[in-house]
């Protein structure tokens, strides 16, 4: 049962490039996250996606975008990254329905130069 | 203002003692609240999690809310060196699947 699985674990961008970071759950479940972690900020939400087919922006959502492929992938693109981006990104999903256990993904060490 | 809000610490307190950690929120509409641990390097994991007011109590952990003052609490009682960690709240609403996170509390228990 692999559960939450992000990919990558390590990127290294440029000022300037462009990635996705994918994710993918195997537990049904219907809602899913993508968060930031930064030193001294917590958790901040920067999309996630109630049920298939929906996408909605949370704290920080200026300079990414979110697709729902579909009820497993969840992925969120960065179309120019700036180090301001630098940070570490996890992903996360929720079966809901009264079930309030968030689990999470391994998390993707991010470095935008 | 962030909709959670936590003391990020650090806290550090010896093997035994019992530990408080408190949250603030402010959106009156949430209804579902959350305990995340997480180690170093690795993902939160949930610790409890309580529907409105009321407590929990799961072995050495209690967790409180108070919907009337917003105040979110977790004890852990007889706290272990295996318990140092990040503890974070969490919280959203009934209908809405928006989950807002404290900024984490930085918990070291020495033996």
């Amino acid at each position: 049962n692999a559960g939450v699985t992000q990919t990558p674990k390590f990127q290294v961008l440029k000022t300037g490039q462009s990635m996705t970071l994918q994710c993918a759950q195997d537990m049904n479940h219907n809602s899913m996250y993508w968060y930031r972690q930064d030193p001294g900020m917590g958790l901040r939400l920067i999309y996630y996606s109630a049920s298939e087919g929906t996408t909605d922006k949370g704290e920080v959502p200026n300079g990414y975008r979110a697709s729902r492929l579909n009820k497993r992938e969840f992925s969120l693109r960065l179309e120019s990254a700036a180090p301001s981006q630098t940070s570490v990104y996890f992903c996360a999903s929720l079966l809901g329905a009264g079930i309030e256990k968030l689990f999470f993904g391994s998390g993707t060490q991010l470095s935008v130069l | 203002q962030k909709e959670v809000e936590q003391d990020p610490g650090p806290l550090s307190v010896p093997e035994g003692a019992i530990v408080s950690l408190n949250c603030t929120y402010s959106n009156s509409a949430f209804q579902y609240f959350m305990w995340y641990r997480q180690y170093s390097r690795k993902g939160p994991e949930l610790l409890m999690y309580t529907y409105s007011s009321g407590n929990k109590e799961d072995g050495r952990f209690t967790a409180q809310v108070d919907k009337s003052s917003k105040y979110i609490s977790l004890f852990i009682r007889d706290s272990q060196p295996s318990d140092s960690a990040t503890y974070l709240c969490a919280a959203r609403g009934g209908s809405n699947y928006k989950l807002t996170f404290g900024k984490g509390t930085l918990l070291t228990v020495n033996p």
